[in-house]
């Protein structure tokens, strides 16, 4: 069975600060996703992950891939209120011709931007 | 281009009673799921179905119904409502091929009372 931990759970920190949210993951996966959720909404996608090594930016976000180490991470360089949501990590264990298609969810991460 | 539309935004029901939330999307997309939203439980997965006519169990199916007669819809049943099946229920689609995302609809917030 697939689990996928996220840490830290809850975060606060200042404008201007830098931190990075992990998530670990216990099998060989295809691909994993990074979520971002605001209050009573749905979930927006932040980044695609696709292989090993992978790593992706957009904006004030970046998200890495380590395939071997089965954990990736999302760095948030000078934090900003705007950025103050949950965010998701999601491992995709779908495999072609496998029959199995599971999209499994860490717990989130819930990060408040203090100004 | 609607992408994933669910219906019920919000419900109320009764213990006992049953309904059912709509999913539909208009991608073409093979694979359709729902999942539901505790917190401090981040999202797990209720059913799934990889095409018309095929559908399977997730982690938590119990109490939940699907079938799937089209591609486009993938209605959620529940039979008997229990109030441990308040949560917030989202339908998520893809491709099942290798390399699709997932497109996430809007969610149903459900109340069971």
């Amino acid at each position: 069975e697939l689990k996928v931990e996220q840490n830290p759970l809850f975060l606060s920190m200042q404008e201007g600060k830098n931190y990075t949210i992990y998530c670990n993951y216990s099998t060989t996966s295809d691909r994993l996703y990074w979520y971002r959720q605001d209050p009573g909404k749905s979930l927006e996608s932040l980044f695609v992950l696709l292989s090993n090594g992978a790593v992706k930016q957009e904006g004030r976000l970046m998200a890495s891939l380590d395939t071997k180490a089965r954990l990736s991470t999302l760095h948030i360089t000078a934090a900003v209120h705007d950025l103050s949501a949950t965010y998701f990590c999601a491992v995709d264990n779908r495999r072609s011709g496998a029959g199995s298609y599971q999209l499994t969810f860490g717990k989130g991460t819930k990060l408040s931007v203090i100004p | 281009n609607a992408g994933v539309t669910q219906t019920p935004k919000f419900q109320v029901l009764k213990t006992g009673q049953s309904m059912t939330l709509q999913c539909a999307q208009d991608m073409n997309h093979e694979y359709m799921s729902w999942y539901r939203q505790d917190p401090g439980m981040g999202l797990r997965l209720i059913h799934y179905s990889v095409g018309a006519g095929i559908t399977d169990q997730g982690e938590v199916p119990n109490g939940y119904n699907v079938s799937r007669s089209t591609t486009e819809d993938f209605p959620l049943r529940l039979l008997s409502a229990a109030p441990s099946q308040t949560s917030v229920y989202f339908c998520a689609s893809s491709y099942s091929r290798q390399g699709g995302g997932y497109t996430f609809g809007s969610g149903t917030r459900l109340t069971v009372v």
